[in-house]
């Protein structure tokens, strides 16, 4: 079955340290991936978002990620978080217009 | 531009009641999706609209339905309310192919008692 997998249901880094949100994906061929963010109330903002070409996929708010095949992974990092990053953090694949989201990683930023 | 808009934001609903929830596109945009976020399960696929007509469905009763409107607006409905239906209905647009430009608008806060 497709699946999505955030391992880290809530992660807290200190402002101005470096983070990386993970994400696993279990599909058949190579999937559409997308990296959200969600501030509480709001809906869901998109960051990033691979299809193809090269596997390093920079996005806004100075966020990028990484789509590496071998280890079905789209994992996001950012070098620097900032106290205004702290949101819930979505991983979504698509196949065959089918879009899964993984359940979340909550990020917690300390001052 | 205006983005994706949910009305309305918060709405209470009493157990076997239903409800219509609203969600206009963006501006020539003829995809909408529609979402269930819970606490306990996460963001469900609900539906996908596209040209009035209902092009992908996800796992859920028929007490949920929606329908699209010529110029894009869509609308869901839930009928005979149960308690488990409590959630943040998301509504997403798009161009034509459905996913790759989604655009998702705040959400419609439903809370049955």
């Amino acid at each position: 079955a497709q699946s999505v997998t955030q391992p880290d249901i809530h992660i807290t880094v200190s402002e101005g340290a470096s983070l990386e949100l993970r994400c696993n994906y279990s599909y058949g061929a190579t999937p559409y991936l997308f990296w959200y963010v969600q501030s509480p109330g709001q809906g869901l903002q998109l960051l990033l978002k691979y299809f193809s070409g090269d596997t390093l996929v920079q996005g806004i708010k100075g966020f990028e990620a990484e789509f590496k095949r071998s280890q079905s992974s789209f994992n996001l990092r950012k070098p620097s978080v900032h106290w205004s990053d702290a949101a819930e953090y979505f991983c979504a694949v698509v196949e065959d217009n089918d879009m899964r989201f993984g359940a979340g990683t909550r990020l917690t930023v300390k001052p | 531009k205006a983005g994706v808009t949910q009305t309305p934001r918060y709405l209470i609903k009493t157990r076997g009641q239903q409800v219509t929830l609203s969600c206009s596109p963006i501006s020539g945009h003829r995809s909408v999706s529609w979402y269930q976020q819970t606490p306990g399960q996460g963001l469900q696929f609900l539906f996908e609209y596209f040209s009035e007509t209902q092009r992908n469905k996800g796992n859920f009763p028929g007490r949920f339905s929606g329908r699209q409107f010529s110029n894009s607006r869509s609308e869901m409905n839930v009928s005979t309310l149960e308690l488990g239906d409590s959630a943040l209905y998301l509504c997403a647009s798009s161009f034509e192919d459905g996913i790759s430009s989604y655009t998702f608008g705040s959400g419609t806060r439903l809370t049955v008692v």
